[in-house]
């Protein structure tokens, strides 16, 4: 099984909602992120977890929190979005500590923010 | 700052012509990966090439590592409809981060 799941698949909310994105591999992946992608661009990298430790944080503003509850699940948690954060949010998973770094992404969830 | 130059940002061919797309660093990479993505989907992982000199061939598509590990190519034969998307290359050092390259859209015409 090498799949990645994510829920929702779509998402609209205005800039005073709080909602959560869901991540959940079985592959038995000890990394997990979160990728910002805008249309036609490559993903852009927000968080990096590893052995269920936040090990990367590209300086993302505090208006998205991560969280991971356990080794197969991640979350995003957003609030008082504004409306350039649109864009596909993407999880990744990976076997941390091999060299080759190859990482299984989810299919995404399209977030508009009104 | 590694940086991936990925060529041609644009390519549009008829069905069955053959195209190539590169992938060009000044840094060595321990392995680099190939992703297609289509409109409002993931990337999907095509292949990750771990050896200087390595080509691998997954049907009409075939994918080369550089000697030096710091470029890589990915060459389509008689291209289909269904080749259309986004390809992305992707290099990975030590460390968790990917480079990723700025893509490569293709069309391919009927």
């Amino acid at each position: 099984d090498t799949e990645v799941t994510q829920t929702p698949k779509h998402l609209v909310m205005g800039m005073t909602n709080k909602k959560s994105l869901k991540c959940e591999q079985h592959m038995g992946h000890r990394a997990m992120y979160w990728y910002k992608q805008k249309a036609k661009k490559p993903p852009e990298l927000m968080f990096v977890y590893s052995y269920e430790k936040l090990s990367i944080n590209e300086s993302v503003p505090s208006r998205f929190s991560p969280e991971c509850p356990n080794s197969s699940l991640l979350n995003l948690h957003l609030h008082a979005l504004q409306p350039e954060d649109s864009a596909l949010y993407l999880c990744a998973s990976s076997q941390p500590g091999r060299y080759y770094n190859e990482q299984f992404f989810g299919p995404g969830t399209r977030l508009t923010v009104l | 700052t590694q940086l991936l130059e990925q060529s041609p940002q644009f390519l549009s061919i008829q069905e069955g012509e053959n195209l190539t797309v590169y992938c060009n660093s000044s840094s060595v990479f321990s392995s680099l990966q190939w992703y297609r993505q289509e409109p409002g989907e993931g990337p999907v992982l095509l292949v990750t090439v771990v050896t200087g000199g390595e080509v691998k061939k997954l049907k009409r598509l075939t994918f080369q590592f550089g000697d030096a590990r710091k470029d890589s190519s990915l060459h389509i034969t008689a291209a289909q409809p269904g080749d259309t998307g986004l390809y992305l290359c992707a290099g990975a050092t030590s460390g968790s981060r990917l480079t990723f390259g700025e893509g490569t859209q293709l069309t391919v015409n009927p």
